[in-house]
């Protein structure tokens, strides 16, 4: 069964500092990866999706990577600011079909101004 | 934009009750989900469906039963609240061609 891990659990960083989330799996065979934004006491906001076959995307000042061999992905926020504090999940899909995807717990990151 | 909203962003129930949350989205999206959410345990999928009238159950559907009459509508129902059932509540449905889930705002529901 696929499980995600997200370490550490939590974040703080000075800001304006470039800082980068992990995210793990145990099962490489994925379709897709995907992380998440949720601010405190609201639903989620997708924020990058890679597809297996994709080493990295890019939006903004947010780059996520993806290394399927591994079972590994970094989302890599450049020049953080107090408006990035939030809790950030990871989720992998296994197949391009109805399969619901596996989450991660999150990285509750506080950007200190 | 997207859109996907809960029937109630707060709601107190008492044990024993039979509780509804409702989703509704207007996006005519095929996939809708429901997840709880609590701390130290993170997003646990309850149910999901595929399609009208369809439904599958998730990691947790222990409790808990679903309704989808319409595409744009999907129910959550708790038989007989538990204390247990103490959660955050999120709805999501799934554009199918991008694979971008959307999530409403959630419901923050206490058992008492």
């Amino acid at each position: 069964k696929q499980e995600v891990t997200q370490i550490p659990a939590a974040l703080s960083v000075p800001e304006g500092e470039n800082l980068v989330l992990n995210c793990s799996f145990t099962d490489s065979a994925i379709y897709n990866l995907q992380w998440f934004r949720q601010d405190p006491g609201k639903g989620l906001t997708s924020l990058l999706l890679i597809q297996s076959s994709q080493r990295e995307q890019t939006s903004g000042r947010l780059n996520a990577s993806l290394d399927k061999s591994s079972g590994r992905s970094t989302l890599y926020i450049a020049a953080s600011q107090p408006g990035d504090s939030a809790t950030y999940l990871c989720a992998v899909r296994m197949n391009s079909g109805n399969t619901p995807l596996v989450f991660g717990k999150g990285t509750r990151l506080s950007v200190i101004a | 934009d997207v859109k996907v909203t809960q029937s109630s962003r707060y709601l107190v129930k008492r044990t024993g009750e039979k509780v509804f949350l409702e989703c509704v989205q207007d996006m005519d999206h095929e996939n809708m989900f429901w997840y709880r959410q609590d701390p130290g345990l993170g997003l646990r999928l309850i149910y999901f469906s595929y399609d009208v009238k369809m439904k599958e159950k998730g990691d947790i559907p222990e409790g808990y039963s679903v309704s989808r009459e319409k595409k744009e509508r999907f129910s959550l129902i708790l038989e007989s609240a538990s204390t247990n059932q103490t959660s955050m509540y999120l709805c999501a449905s799934r554009d199918y061609l991008t694979d971008t889930q959307y999530f409403g705002p959630g419901t923050r529901l206490t058992v008492l």
